[in-house]
């Protein structure tokens, strides 16, 4: 159960386009289509941004979108506004019940 | 409207225990599989424990298992989350969510309860 690899920070300017990587193994990102993505912003609630890899809830803008390549699963913003400034985490199932999260990343908007 | 409010959080010393509770509404709390995340001072969510909507399946992550137990109360429409055998490492904001399934996203999220162990 280590966690996924994210990167620490990343920064855009508004109006620009941004993406977090998530690297986790074969027993996790890479074989399962249950990958999630969570906006943090610090002293809130965590919010599911993207589940199913790619897949939005109601109510998430569509400038958020997910992919997966493998054992790599991505988030990008598109458009980046200041509101997008928070803490991002992935999260994949991991078999039998368990979920590993990612390691978090600080977005950044110049 | 859906709110799960977590309590129960406070000091302990290590080796002792603590109960943190999260009481559900605006949904069939019954329904849903439920789960604890935590996030220590400074680091990322580390997924903790999850419970099936009956109450018949509980899973842990390696670093609580044998030492912490998730229990739900369908009636009371409450979550919980026994901690024993404490450790300073276990110092975080724990924080209760749900879900549709057991291998489902996390689809709402309480704020959290600071729990801290320290001497």
């Amino acid at each position: 159960q280590s966690a996924l690899t994210q990167p620490a920070s990343v920064s855009g300017s508004p109006g620009q386009s941004i993406t977090i990587s998530c690297t986790g193994t074969g027993s996790d990102v890479g074989s399962y289509n249950l990958v999630s993505w969570y906006q943090h912003h610090p002293g809130k609630a965590p919010k599911l941004m993207i589940y199913e890899v790619s897949e939005r809830p109601s109510g998430v803008s569509n400038r958020f979108s997910g992919s997966k390549s493998g054992n790599t699963a991505s988030l990008t913003i598109s458009g980046l506004q200041a509101e997008d400034e928070a803490d991002y985490y992935c999260c994949s199932y991991a078999g039998i019940s368990t979920s590993v999260f990612g390691t978090g990343t600080k977005v950044t908007v110049l | 409207e859906v709110q799960l409010v977590e309590s129960g959080g406070g000091l302990v010393q290590p080796g002792g225990s603590l109960r943190l509770s999260c009481a559900a509404s605006g949904f069939t709390f019954s329904s849903y599989a439920m789960t604890w995340v935590r996030q220590a001072p400074g680091k990322g969510l580390e997924w903790v424990s999850i419970i099936s909507d009956s109450g018949g399946g509980t899973y842990y992550a390696d670093s609580v298992k044998g030492r912490f137990t998730i229990s739900r109360d369908n009636s009371k429409n409450t979550l919980y989350l026994q901690m024993n055998s404490l450790r300073a490492e276990d110092t975080a904001v724990y924080y209760c969510a749900k879900g549709q399934c057991t291998s489902c996203p996390f689809d709402y999220w309480g704020l959290g309860a600071l729990v801290t162990v320290s001497s």
